[in-house]
């Protein structure tokens, strides 16, 4: 099973955009890469997911290298809302494996 | 689409009592569920994976005499908590996952279970 390295926390203001990035040294060939946000009290919430390269949705942009040992995450111009825990996942989705959540990272957006 | 709810939101017991915690997708098939504890500031934890009709499969440290899981149906899946204890205090949260939805290898997951052992 692939494990995850996130930092604990990050601080960042308002309409800044916030990069956290994923350590994940053994990731298997058929392992992707997804996110998940998760506010207090509440169950996570699917923000991305990837393989290899760049992949963007309505919210989030996630960047991939060739070697898929790690993945940022990026959200544009953060709001107050959306300081959350942000955790990174590995594994192989097509066989409907199970993911091991990691410690994720705290992120604090300040006005 | 693709919503997961659990019932009840929150639960206060007494020790050595059980709790039943339910975990039911809404507008979905799901042939698999997954269930998972969190303490405070803590990361989830995944104590099992449980298949539609079938057994369900335990992590390393989880006793599966005291967490029983059922996953009967397709749309339903229960925790019972037998003789609860105040360190089964926890956050406990369930997530499924089905064919036919848009994303099929995602979780979903429902909004948790505030459990209390007094």
């Amino acid at each position: 099973l692939a494990k995850t390295t996130q930092p604990i926390s990050m601080d960042s203001y308002e309409g800044q955009e916030v990069n956290i990035t994923c350590s994940h040294n053994n990731i298997a060939t058929n392992d992707y890469i997804t996110w998940y946000q998760q506010f207090p009290s509440q169950g996570p919430r699917f923000i991305i997911q990837g393989y290899k390269t760049k992949v963007t949705n309505e919210v989030a942009s996630l960047f991939i290298p060739a070697d898929r040992k790690s993945s940022t995450l990026s959200l544009p111009r953060v709001s107050l809302s959306d300081t959350a825990v942000y955790y990174c996942l590995v594994g192989d989705r097509d066989n409907f494996n199970k993911f091991y959540f990691g410690s994720g990272t705290k992120l604090n957006v300040k006005p | 689409g693709a919503v997961v709810s659990q019932h009840p939101s929150w639960v206060i017991c007494k020790s050595g009592t059980s709790v039943k915690i339910e975990c039911r997708s809404l507008d979905f098939q799901a042939t698999t569920m997954f269930w998972y504890r969190q303490f405070p500031k803590q990361s989830l934890m995944l104590m099992a994976t449980s298949n539609e009709g079938s057994k369900a499969t335990y992590e390393q440290g989880v006793e599966k005499d005291k967490f029983l899981i059922n996953h009967a149906s397709l749309t339903l899946s229960t925790l019972t908590v037998t003789s609860a204890h105040p360190e089964d205090s926890s956050f406990y949260i369930c997530s499924a996952r089905g064919p036919g939805l848009a994303r099929t290898y995602e979780q979903y997951f429902g909004p948790g279970t505030r459990l209390t052992v007094t």
